[in-house]
């Protein structure tokens, strides 16, 4: 069985500081990752993907994320965040050349101007 | 080139009344999915086919039934609806898992009085 969780429900930083939204992750197998972002009443729309090599992932909209093996975490990340971050961020994951893939609960996060 | 269209985009249903919700993708991906989306409980599959022909169960597939038409088309059937399946509900595609986002639809927000 695969999971995925999120632990923080919001997360509130300041525009221009560095922000993380943390994802862990469960599977008996080698992950493929994903972080998705929700603005409001929109879809879903695709920021980046962990799925071999390299641990660092760099995506759309400045966003990277670190692939943590041992921590079996994936984080996303940003140097310096816009207020046009403020949005709904979720981490998906799903086993090596499965086709099921399962998303967090989701994390708002809020960038203060 | 369309994406993937859901029909309908909104819809209220009375308890016990039954509905289809429609999904087609014009990109000839072979996977495609259901999820709901529910305030805290973030997006969770419903159910979710590899392939035409195939289908499979997700987290939450009680009270759904669902059919894989054919390669483009993927439905969801609410058989007699009740207010816990009030929800946002979002169609998905994918070429293969590997190495590939899912592409989403707008949505259906569907009310169960």
């Amino acid at each position: 069985a695969q999971s995925v969780a999120q632990p923080e429900d919001q997360v509130n930083v300041a525009e221009g500081n560095p922000l993380t939204v943390k994802c862990t992750y469960s599977v008996s197998g080698n992950p493929y990752l994903f972080w998705y972002v929700q603005y409001p009443n929109r879809g879903l729309q695709f920021l980046l993907k962990y799925i071999t090599g390299d641990n660092l992932v760099k995506g759309s909209y400045g966003f990277e994320a670190e692939f943590n093996k041992s921590q079996t975490s994936f984080h996303l990340k940003k140097p310096s965040a816009l207020v046009s971050d403020s949005a709904l961020y979720f981490c998906a994951v799903s086993l090596n050349r499965d086709d099921k893939i399962i998303f967090g609960k989701g994390t708002r996060l809020h960038i203060l101007p | 080139n369309a994406g993937v269209t859901q029909t309908p985009k909104f819809q209220v249903l009375k308890t016990g009344q039954s509905m289809t919700l429609q999904c087609a993708q014009d990109m000839n991906h072979n996977s495609m999915y259901w999820y709901r989306q529910d305030p805290g409980m973030g997006l969770r599959l419903i159910y979710y086919s590899a392939s035409e022909g195939t289908t499979d169960k997700g987290e939450v597939p009680n009270g759904y039934n669902v059919s894989r038409l054919n390669k483009r088309e993927f439905s969801l059937r609410l058989e007699s609806a009740a207010p816990s399946q009030t929800s946002v509900y979002f169609c998905a595609s994918i070429p293969t898992v590997y190495n590939s986002p899912l592409h989403f639809g707008n949505g259906t927000r569907l009310t169960v009085t």
